[in-house]
C-alpha cells in the first residue's frame, strides 16, 4: 500500500529549542494533516493544509504543504515540556485514494532531553 | 472534548470469541471512523461511515464488520477474534461541510483490546 515516510522517528528536545519534522512520499497528496497524540489518549488535530505551498500556523506550530505535493513539514518553535508526545502526519491521496481514507505516517516521538 | 465516548476502554478476551466495540458521539456529526493503531504501523483505517446505514471499507477491513443504526453510535465487531487483532482501536468523527468534512477531526481516547 501507499506509505508516508515520517522523520525523524524520535527526537529529544530541550526547552526553548526549535523542532522540525517532515513527511515525504512518492505519491501526490491534496490534503495534509498534522496530529499530536499524548499517552493514553487519541490524536488531536493540530493543523490542516489544502494546497501546495500553503503555510499555516497554530500558535508556536507552523506547517507547510510542499510545493511538489509529495511532502509536508511541521515546525515547533521555542519548545516547552508539554510539547512532548507523538506527532503524526496524514495525507489524503490526490489519486487512487478512497474517500475518508487518510494515510498516516508512523509518527515522530518527542521526548525531553535527559 | 469533542463528545466521543468509546467503550469499553480495555478488554481482554480469548481467540474465537466475538467482540463488539462501541463509539458514541454527542456532536451529531455525519462521518465516523474506526482505526487501529499498532507499533510500527501508525493508524490504519478499518471502516468508516458517511451516514446512518452507510458504511464502507478501509485499508484493513478483513475480519471486521461495522454497523450504524443511529447517527450517534458506530459499532465495530470482530466476529471471531484472532491474536492479530490485538491492538488499540480509535473511533473518530468529522462534521458535515467544510474542507474537513470527510477527514477525522476528533478522536476518542481508544479501546485497548488484547486477544489471548
Amino acid at each position: 500500500g501507499q506509505q508516508l515516510n515520517q522523520s525523524p522517528q524520535s527526537m529529544f528536545i530541550q526547552e526553548g529549542e526549535d523542532v522540525s519534522m517532515n513527511c515525504t512520499s512518492s505519491s501526490i497528496f491534496n490534503t495534509w494533516l498534522w496530529y499530536k497524540q499524548d499517552p493514553g489518549e487519541g490524536p488531536v488535530l493540530l493543523i490542516a493544509l489544502y494546497k501546495a505551498g500553503e503555510l499555516t500556523s497554530n500558535g508556536r506550530l507552523t506547517a507547510q504543504f510542499g510545493i511538489t505535493r509529495k511532502d509536508s513539514f511541521l515546525n515547533i518553535s521555542a519548545s516547552i515540556p508539554s510539547d512532548v508526545g507523538i506527532y503524526f502526519c496524514a495525507g489524503q491521496l490526490a489519486h487512487g485514494g478512497s474517500q475518508g481514507n487518510l494515510i498516516f505516517g508512523k509518527g515522530t516521538k518527542l521526548s525531553v532531553k535527559p | 472534548d469533542a463528545g466521543i465516548t468509546q467503550s469499553p476502554r480495555h478488554k481482554v478476551t480469548e481467540t474465537g470469541t466475538p467482540v463488539t466495540l462501541r463509539c458514541h458521539q454527542t456532536e451529531n456529526h455525519r462521518y465516523m471512523y474506526w482505526y487501529r493503531q499498532d507499533p510500527g504501523h501508525g493508524l490504519r483505517l478499518i471502516h468508516y461511515s458517511y451516514g446512518v446505514k452507510d458504511t464502507d471499507k478501509g485499508e484493513v477491513s478483513d475480519g471486521y464488520s461495522v454497523s450504524r443504526s443511529k447517527t450517534e453510535d458506530f459499532l465495530l465487531t470482530l466476529e471471531s477474534a484472532t491474536s492479530s487483532q490485538t491492538s488499540v482501536y480509535f473511533c473518530a468523527i468529522s462534521a458535515t461541510g467544510g474542507r474537513l468534512s470527510n477527514q477525522p477531526q476528533h478522536f476518542g481516547d481508544g479501546t485497548r483490546l488484547s486477544i489471548l
